[in-house]
């Protein structure tokens, strides 16, 4: 079966940096996204990794350990707008997705 | 401008009733998808579909029917045989397998289904 972890809840302050983390359990991965989803809005998405390392867009960077099944999403320079939900999903081999529980952020001024 | 379309934003469905979401979309995309969202929760995959007139069960099919007789189009059917269908349904595209993007989903606006 497929399964990822994230955390359900960080808070933090306008400008700040936030690491949102996700592990997962999987076969045939393919790789990892994250997604942005306001309130009662469609997800967006963000970032993608599908080899280890990093990759930057702008205030928004995503990490990949293949190795370690894990992943992170880094969003720098906080801002209020980012207050969201954020989930990982992972990319299988035969192009189906399978998303976390997400991650709700809020951000303070 | 190229994108999905789902339709209606609110439906309500009574007891017994089969209930029909529509999603559309314009990027010549190959892959749809169709999504359930409870509140709090991530997404789940209902139905996929890979190509015209072909489909896959997802994770919790059950209670759920689609078509795929023509591209741009992947209809829901949530019968009545779904007994908790109250929920955020999201549908979503992307090029395809072997194709250029093929790992970004694009979502539509979402269709919130209530039961009278």
């Amino acid at each position: 079966g497929q399964s990822l972890e994230q955390p359900s809840e960080v808070t933090a302050v306008e400008g700040a940096i936030v690491q949102i983390n996700c592990t997962y359990q999987t076969s045939g991965f393919y790789g990892l996204s994250w997604y942005q989803q306001h309130d009662g809005g469609a997800p967006t998405f963000l970032s993608y990794n599908a080899l280890d390392g990093l990759e930057e867009t702008g205030r928004f960077s995503s990490f990949l350990s293949r190795s370690d099944s894990y992943g992170y999403l880094l969003l720098q320079e906080l801002q209020m707008k980012d207050s969201a939900s954020y989930f990982c999903a992972v990319v299988h081999n035969f192009n189906k997705f399978y998303f976390g529980s997400g991650t709700k952020l809020n951000v303070k001024p | 401008d190229g994108g999905i379309t789902q339709s209606p934003k609110y439906l309500f469905r009574k007891e017994g009733q089969n209930v029909t979401l529509s999603c559309e979309q314009n990027l010549n995309h190959d892959a749809m998808y169709w999504y359930r969202q409870d509140p709090g929760q991530g997404l789940r995959l209902i139905y996929y579909s890979q190509i015209v007139n072909d489909f896959q069960k997802g994770d919790i099919a059950e209670g759920y029917s689609v078509s795929r007789e023509k591209k741009e189009s992947f209809p829901l059917t949530v019968t009545s045989a779904q007994k908790n269908p109250t929920a955020f349904y999201l549908c979503a595209s992307d090029p395809g397998r072997g194709r250029l993007g093929q790992e970004t989903q694009y979502f539509g606006p979402g269709t919130r289904l209530l039961v009278l």
